[in-house]
């Protein structure tokens, strides 16, 4: 079957770096998604990887091993707005959006 | 980005009604659009796949008869929640994509709550 596995919770400091892990097993693989979802809103795009290694976006990297059917979010200097959900999604072989249940981020002063 | 519109953005009707949302892909033409419903604090749960000019593909355990989509153009497709009751009182999302292969993002629209008395 398909699966993507992610953390349920996490907390982290105001100021601090946070690494949000996604682990999947999809048939096939055309890509991963992180996006940020705040409560009672629709998700937001925030980074797309489909070759190994590390994309930088400002404050929000993304990276993934397709041999390990890994990837993580790293929110650097992290806001409190940033409290949220995260959601890590694989394209499968037919191009369909395998979702992961989200990393709800808790930021603390 | 492109954008995406999802009307209306809060709903509240009696049991039995039907209700119709619209999605609606303002700068680009979507090729394909999807239908998420979401339960307070999980994740998306995908329900169809539309193509426009053809059937939507439902996933499993979806109604396709209680939940009617159209994509009757390459800009708006309809979801049609038909005699709707206080279980189907969810967050409804759609999405569109431009085109299939490659990089093919998903745009989202703002999303529909929709409450069954």
């Amino acid at each position: 079957g398909q699966n993507i596995d992610q953390p349920t919770e996490m907390t982290a400091t105001e100021g601090a770096i946070v690494q949000i892990n996604c682990t999947y097993q999809t048939s096939g693989f055309n890509g991963l998604f992180w996006y940020q979802q705040h409560a009672g809103e629709a998700p937001t795009f925030l980074s797309y990887n489909v070759l190994d290694g590390l994309e930088e976006k400002g404050r929000f990297s993304s990276f993934l091993s397709r041999s390990k059917g890994y990837s993580y979010l790293l929110l650097k200097e992290l806001q409190m707005k940033d409290s949220a959900s995260y959601l890590c999604a694989v394209t499968d072989s037919n191009y369909q959006l395998i979702w992961g249940a989200g990393t709800k981020l808790i930021i603390k002063p | 980005g492109a954008v995406v519109s999802q009307h209306p953005s809060r709903v509240i009707c009696k049991s039995g009604t039907s209700v119709k949302i619209e999605c609606r892909s303002l700068d680009f033409q979507a090729t394909t659009m999807f239908w998420y419903r979401q339960f307070p604090k999980k994740s998306l749960m995908l329900m169809a796949t539309s193509n426009e000019g053809s059937k939507a593909t439902y996933e499993q355990g979806v109604e396709k008869d209680k939940f009617l989509i159209n994509h009757a153009s390459l800009t708006l497709s309809t979801l049609t929640v038909t005699s709707a009751h206080p279980e189907d009182s969810s967050f409804y999302i759609c999405s569109a994509r431009e085109g299939q292969g490659d990089y093919n993002e998903q745009f989202f629209g703002p999303g529909t709550r929709l409450t069954v008395l």
